[in-house]
């Protein structure tokens, strides 16, 4: 089955500086990788998506990258602010039904 | 347009007790699931349905129950608590495979 592997598992910056979080996945027929972000005792939200015929997606401060070659993709966060402070986890789908395997998660503090 | 709801909030359970968690959507999805998520840690799925009248398991169905007898709703029941069934689930939805999927607020469970 698919393996999801997320990296790092923490990670801090300052304000303003720029965040990016890797996965890396072993099957190399899943086509469609989302990304979540849960705040602290809320429900996971996903804010960006990419599919395999696409090697980048931007919408305002993030981006998605994906790297179908070494089966890799990240998350890039730009002018980090403080409400970005969360956990985000990556995914990927694949299979006949929709099988998705989610990352281990980072947690992301952004310090004012 | 309420998305997907889940009911109760919160529970405490006695060991041993039965209960079933609610979950409903009006955005009708076709594919719904169940995760789990302990403290600190990732999604685990426990069962995932692509439409009514169909479910499977997921990586850890033992000790819960499923159905799906209309689009909307899709509850999940545990028989005969245990306290390693403590955690908070979440129902999610999504209209198709490889699409992101829309988490209800989650069920807090705590069984003593």
């Amino acid at each position: 089955g698919e393996n999801v592997e997320q990296h790092p598992s923490t990670l801090s910056v300052q304000e303003g500086d720029s965040a990016v979080i890797k996965c890396t996945y072993s099957d190399s027929a899943s086509n469609y990788f989302p990304w979540y972000k849960q705040e602290l005792g809320k429900r996971p939200q996903l804010i960006i998506d990419i599919r395999s015929n696409v090697g980048e997606k931007k919408d305002q401060r993030i981006a998605v990258t994906l790297n179908k070659t070494a089966k890799h993709f990240s998350l890039h966060i730009t002018e980090t602010q403080p409400e970005d402070s969360a956990v985000y986890f990556c995914a990927a789908t694949s299979g006949g039904y929709q099988k998705v395997t989610f990352g281990t998660g980072t947690k992301l503090q952004v310090i004012p | 347009n309420a998305g997907v709801t889940q009911t109760p909030k919160f529970h405490i359970l006695k060991i041993g007790q039965s209960m079933t968690l609610q979950c409903t959507q009006d955005m009708n999805h076709n594919y719904m699931y169940w995760y789990r998520q302990d403290p600190g840690m990732g999604l685990k799925l426990i069962y995932y349905s692509v439409g009514a009248g169909i479910t499977d398991k997921g990586e850890v169905p033992n000790g819960y129950n499923v159905s799906r007898s209309t689009t909307e709703d899709f509850p999940l029941r545990l028989e005969l608590a245990a306290p390693s069934q403590t955690s908070v689930y979440f129902c999610a939805s999504s209209p198709d495979r490889a699409y992101g999927y829309t988490f209800g607020s989650g069920t807090r469970l705590t069984v003593v």
